[in-house]
C-alpha cells in the first residue's frame, strides 16, 4: 500500500523569499517520487523525480527536493520565489513500478506576493 | 512536437447526454492514461492502457468507457453524463508502464460541466 500527504493545501510567500512545500509518503517498497507543477488552466509538468540515486534531486526552475527515508519525506524547496512560481504543486509516489500505480497528493497552491 | 493533445478544452453537457473526449500523443509512447481532477482530491485514475490493444480500470472507472484506437489515440467516453462527472479531465502518456521512474506527460485538460 502507498499514500502521500501534502501537509499544506495553501502556502503564501513573498517574492524573493524561500519556498518550502512539504510532502510525506508511506510505501511498502522503495518508492519513486515525483513533483509536478500545474499552472492555472494548464496541464501538469514534471519538476523533478527521485530515482533511488542521489537523495538530493535538482529540478527545473531552481527547485530541488531531498529524499529522507528516515522521515519518509520528500519536501520541495527553492531558495528564492519568483512570481512565475505561483501554481499548484503535486507530490506523487509510486512504490511498485508502473505509472498506473502512482498516487497523487491533494496538491499545494503556492501564492507569491510581490 | 505537440506532446499530448486533448480535445475539446471545454464542454458543457446536460444530464444524460453522451460525449467522447479525445486524446492523442506523438511521442511514440506505449502507455496512456485518463485522470480526473477534483478540488482537494488530487488526480484520480479512471482508466489506463498499458499498450495498444489493452485497457484496464483505474480507481474511479464507473460511468466511463475507453478505447485505445491505435498507439497514438486513447479516447474516454461518457455514455450518460451525470453532474458528479463535472471535473477536469487529463490525458497522460509515458514510454512504458511497468518501468519504474518513467515520468508521464500530460495534456492541458478538458473542463467538463454537467448540468
Amino acid at each position: 500500500a502507498q499514500s502521500v500527504t501534502q501537509l499544506d493545501s495553501h502556502v503564501s510567500v513573498s517574492e524573493g523569499t524561500p519556498v518550502l512545500l512539504r510532502c510525506n509518503y508511506s510505501s511498502s517498497y522503495s518508492p519513486s517520487l515525483f513533483w509536478y507543477v500545474q499552472h492555472p488552466n494548464k496541464g501538469l509538468q514534471l519538476l523533478l523525480k527521485y530515482t533511488s540515486a542521489a537523495t538530493l534531486v535538482k529540478g527545473i526552475n531552481g527547485f530541488e527536493a531531498e529524499f529522507k527515508k528516515s522521515e519518509t519525506s520528500f519536501h520541495l524547496t527553492k531558495p528564492s520565489a519568483h512570481m512565475s512560481d505561483a501554481a499548484e504543486y503535486f507530490c506523487v509516489v509510486s512504490s511498485s513500478g508502473g505509472y498506473q500505480k502512482v498516487t497523487f497528493g491533494t496538491g499545494t497552491k503556492l501564492q507569491v506576493i510581490p | 512536437n505537440a506532446g499530448v493533445t486533448q480535445t475539446p478544452k471545454f464542454q458543457v453537457l446536460k444530464t444524460g447526454q453522451s460525449m467522447t473526449l479525445q486524446c492523442a500523443q506523438d511521442m511514440n509512447h506505449n502507455s496512456m492514461y485518463w485522470y480526473r481532477q477534483d478540488p482537494g482530491m488530487g488526480l484520480r485514475l479512471i482508466y489506463y492502457s498499458a499498450s495498444e490493444g489493452t485497457t484496464d480500470k483505474g480507481e474511479v472507472p464507473n460511468g466511463y468507457n475507453v478505447s485505445r484506437l491505435n498507439k497514438r489515440e486513447f479516447s474516454l467516453r461518457l455514455e450518460s453524463a451525470a453532474p458528479s462527472q463535472t471535473s477536469v479531465y487529463f490525458c497522460a502518456s509515458n514510454l512504458q508502464d511497468g518501468v519504474p521512474n518513467t515520468e508521464a506527460f500530460f495534456g492541458q485538460g478538458t473542463r467538463l460541466t454537467v448540468v
